[in-house]
């Protein structure tokens, strides 16, 4: 079965770069997820878009953004990239809008995201 | 706001032993999704089980169950049978309309 899939599965930048990561979600689902996990840390919610809108914003700094297009893939863009900002980014996809429901959120195998 | 405790950092437990991996949540919603999710020296983030809070069953998939307990508020994650490729971070976590994850604990299946 399809999965979410996530590019590049490694990035390397120096400080003050830009960085692009891509997620393309599970098909039909419509509904995306980004979330950060620093090295020993639990994963931390940035922001989700439902049917290419923005439907949720977590810890998101303000050097990053994000969208959905119409094709359902999600690209992440950081700026001004920072040391703190290594991390492994997952990107999440599910089914019904992101609402409660029974449907499962799924991840993709994630971005390491080196700043040197 | 919803939170996720985990207790264990990290256990060690002999191949072959069922282990319990503790999980417990503090909601005032109603409706609720609870999940656990595996993650390996690899990285990716794998799903284990689900439980809705209206299930009147414990969740299974395979060797894990769920043992889901609503009035206490704990979502134990039960591994039977344990494997040496059990051997991962594992995350419990709750869902509104996203999903917060618990500070993990980390397993170690001992030969």
């Amino acid at each position: 079965a399809a999965g979410v899939i996530q590019s590049p599965r490694h990035l390397i930048k120096e400080k003050r770069e830009t960085a692009t990561l891509k997620c393309y979600p599970i098909p039909r689902h419509d509904t995306v997820y980004w979330y950060q996990q620093g090295p020993g840390q639990d994963p931390q919610f940035l922001i989700s878009f439902y049917e290419k809108m923005q439907s949720d914003k977590g810890s998101i700094p303000d050097r990053f953004s994000a969208q959905q297009f119409s094709d359902y893939h999600s690209e992440l863009n950081m700026s001004s990239l920072e040391l703190g900002d290594s991390a492994l980014y997952f990107c999440a996809s599910s089914s019904a809008g992101g609402m409660f429901s029974g449907n499962t959120i799924y991840f993709g195998e994630g971005s390491w995201l080196t700043v040197v | 706001a919803q939170k996720i405790t985990q207790t264990q950092p990290g256990m060690f437990v002999q191949e072959k032993e069922a282990v319990t991996l503790d999980c417990t949540y503090d909601t005032s919603d109603q409706s609720y999704g609870l999940f656990w999710y595996k993650q390996p020296s690899s990285g990716e983030m794998i799903f284990l089980i689900y439980q809705g809070s209206y299930d009147e069953q414990n969740a299974t998939e395979g060797r894990y169950s769920l043992n889901f307990q609503k009035a206490r508020k704990s979502a134990n994650l039960v591994i039977s049978a344990s494997q040496l490729g059990d051997s991962a971070m594992y995350f419990c976590a709750y869902r509104d309309d996203k999903i917060i994850f618990g500070k993990g604990t980390r397993l170690h299946i001992l030969p």
